[in-house]
């Protein structure tokens, strides 16, 4: 499977607890995103790399949260001191450089649920 | 007032029959449009880009009016396998590569 693989697919956590997801992009695309998506809303952006640098970061990306793309490939996405309103499916997607018409392929996504 | 905005719906259509969603989005600056297509809990996947001059895919056939900041979709002969959640996309302007959701229009095709 050539797709983007994220990994847990499931992570359920008590509150307060520290949870890091992982994100393997398409292997020729050098963009890649983070968006966050609550049942019956739309997916919505958090942060977007450009092989390792980090260049757009939304407002809801809290000082709780932060990204990395370290070597341009995978990226990891951390939450720290979780609370209840994390709970959401976070998911990744990635795209080919160029244009501003690129599609962007989603990964299955994590799930996460905070007790 | 949401950056983008479509009908959520839900639409229950007969199999066989033509259904059109719309949608409306704020951001003049917005530089291209997407319908993606999400299952019940499943990722988002990319249906079609939406181009000033129409474009079609088999069944399917959306239409951009930069103008009235209004995209639409139009699905023909409506299989059970359509029943998902459209959704509609612009990506922000001024660089931006955020991609721009809305809430989603729930379609549930029935025999």
């Amino acid at each position: 499977d050539t797709g983007v693989s994220q990994d847990p697919r499931h992570k359920i956590t008590k509150r307060g607890q520290n949870v890091t997801f992982r994100c393997d992009p398409i292997s020729e695309h050098n963009r890649l995103y983070w968006y966050r998506q609550t049942l019956g809303q739309g997916p919505e952006f958090l942060t977007y790399f450009q092989n390792e640098a980090q260049l757009e970061k939304s407002r809801l990306l809290s000082d709780r949260f932060s990204a990395e793309r370290p070597k341009g490939s995978f990226s990891t996405l951390e939450i720290q001191r979780t609370e209840q309103g994390d709970s959401a499916m976070y998911l990744c997607a990635s795209s080919l450089g160029g244009g501003a018409g690129q599609p962007q392929h989603f990964g299955d996504g994590t799930r996460l649920s905070i007790l | 007032r949401k950056e983008v905005e479509q009908d959520p719906g839900p639409f229950n259509v007969p199999e066989g029959a033509t259904v059109a969603f719309n949608c409306t989005y704020s951001n003049s600056a917005s530089q291209s449009f997407f319908w993606y297509r999400q299952d019940c809990r499943k990722e988002p996947k990319l249906l079609m880009s939406v181009y000033s001059s129409g474009n079609e895919d088999g069944r399917f056939t959306a239409q951009l009016n930069r103008a009235s900041q209004y995209i639409s979709l139009l699905i023909r002969d409506s299989k059970l396998s359509d029943s998902a959640t459209y959704l509609c996309v612009a990506l922000g302007g001024a660089g931006s590569y955020q991609l721009t959701f809305g809430k989603g229009t729930k379609l549930s095709v029935i025999p």
